[in-house]
């Protein structure tokens, strides 16, 4: 059975780098047919595709337009985990952060973590 | 970006009766390459992540039961919930993945018991 457990703080600095890690059980996060996913939740935006990593041979990233300056979203074989990083955070990144995993030809999240709470405040 | 729309915003109906939630998006969805409408559609309960129901338009996941179905082609979706059980108290989202390779979902459709 698949599972996504996420990790990371809750709160972050305004300007400051927003951190978390979607550790991998049950798949591998190498899996030439998965992609890895972030995806965030708020009243203001609805649920909002940020990015994801995907290996197909070599590691590829996509990320949405909205985020495309500030996000990072980067694997870690070695532990089978993948991670978010999202620079310069304002008031307006405050949202539950998700990772999920999307296998190809199924279009759409089949798996997903268990949601973290991320406020942006001083 | 592809926008969703999604009708209507809430809707309540009564134990055993039919919901439907329609979602429209703002240019098709589907790939003429194999003739597949890349939607699927979520249920969210409340403190929980997005539940996937039905992927590639009406194909429903392992353990959703029959009575949740999805139809539609091009830009015009339909989630229908037969026999409406209180389990089924939710919001449902659309969503699609098309050639710019960037998932958009609609704002959510709340579904009540009247």
């Amino acid at each position: 059975q698949v599972q996504l457990q996420q990790s990371g703080p809750g709160l972050v600095k305004p300007s400051q780098t927003l951190s978390l890690t979607c550790g991998i059980s049950g798949d591998s996060v190498s899996n030439n047919r998965a992609n890895w996913n972030w995806i965030r939740q708020s009243p203001s935006r609805g649920l909002e595709w940020l990015g994801r990593t995907s290996y197909r041979s070599r590691w590829r990233n996509d990320y949405a337009v909205s985020v495309k300056s500030r996000i990072s979203v980067t694997p870690d074989t070695s532990k089978n985990q993948f991670f978010l990083q999202l620079k310069s955070v304002t008031a307006d990144d405050t949202a539950v952060y998700y990772c999920a995993r999307e296998i190809v030809g199924i279009a759409g999240f089949d798996i997903w973590g268990q949601g973290t709470m991320v406020t942006v405040s001083s | 970006d592809i926008v969703m729309t999604q009708s209507p915003d809430s809707l309540a109906v009564s134990l055993g009766e039919r919901a439907t939630i329609n979602c429209k998006s703002s240019q098709s969805v589907l790939y003429n390459s194999n003739n597949e409408n890349f939607l699927a559609w979520y249920q969210q309960k409340p403190g929980q992540p997005p539940k996937l129901l039905i992927h590639l338009t009406s194909v429903r996941e392992f353990g959703v039961p029959d009575r949740f179905s999805g139809s539609g082609s091009g830009t015009d979706f339909t989630l229908t919930i037969s026999n409406l059980q209180a389990d089924d108290v939710a919001v449902y989202y659309c969503q699609q993945y098309y050639n710019t390779q960037t998932w958009t979902f609609g704002q959510g459709t709340k579904v009540e018991i009247k």
